[in-house]
């Protein structure tokens, strides 16, 4: 069975700050890869994917991940923080089922 | 595109009650939604899969007779919580997929239940 880790449950960055939130999956197959955003008592939201192709996948919110096969990786990196993108992200897995990481809250500083 | 609502958005019910949550898919025709369960502080566990028309696919754990789901049409799923008890409490989320080869899910705004 698939697993997603995320490594750190909690991100800190100050304001302008590169932002790096990590992920590792568990499969010998590739499977399909999306970073999801949550905010306090809301649903998901999609931030990008990764099917086929192009490893580098850029999102919304200037928001972009790159997928890494050899090191089974999907790590999501934005250049510079805003404090609107103070959140919690979800790394997720899909072979038809989705199954999500543990999830990283990202507290971005003035 | 791709707007999928959930009703109520928070729930308060007295244990023992049972509850209704509704999820629509607005603007497409969902063949496959998901019901997820999202405890504080933690991820998102699925709970169940529901294709129109048939009966729903429990995740090992979670009841069945505890937990109705009905898909009965191709942009209506519900989730019944029966007998309710404060454990039930959790923000419960749905999403819809469109296709039976489609990837992508599409999630709603979840809902709150409270059982006092």
């Amino acid at each position: 069975a698939q697993s997603v880790t995320q490594l750190g449950s909690h991100v800190s960055v100050s304001e302008g700050a590169l932002v790096l939130l990590r992920c590792n999956y568990s499969s010998s197959v590739p499977p399909y890869l999306f970073w999801y955003v949550q905010y306090p008592n809301q649903g998901l939201q999609l931030l990008l994917k990764y099917t086929t192709g192009a490893t580098l996948v850029k999102g919304i919110n200037g928001f972009e991940a790159e997928f890494k096969k050899s090191e089974t990786s999907f790590h999501l990196t934005k250049p510079s923080a805003h404090m609107s993108d103070a959140a919690e992200y979800f790394c997720a897995v899909s072979y038809g089922k989705l199954t999500f990481g543990q999830g990283t809250i990202l507290t971005v500083h003035p | 595109g791709a707007v999928v609502s959930q009703h109520p958005s928070r729930v308060i019910c007295k244990s023992g009650t049972s509850v209704k949550i509704e999820c629509r898919s607005l603007d497409f025709q969902a063949t496959t939604m998901f019901w997820y369960r999202q405890f504080p502080k933690q991820s998102l566990m699925l709970m169940a899969t529901s294709n129109e028309g048939s009966k729903a696919t429990y995740e090992q754990g979670v009841e069945k007779d505890k937990f109705l789901i009905n898909h009965a049409s191709l942009t209506l799923s519900t989730l019944t919580v029966t007998s309710a008890h404060p454990e039930d409490s959790s923000f419960y989320i749905c999403s819809a997929r469109q296709g039976t080869s489609s990837y992508e899910q599409y999630f709603g705004p979840g809902t709150r239940l409270t059982v006092t």
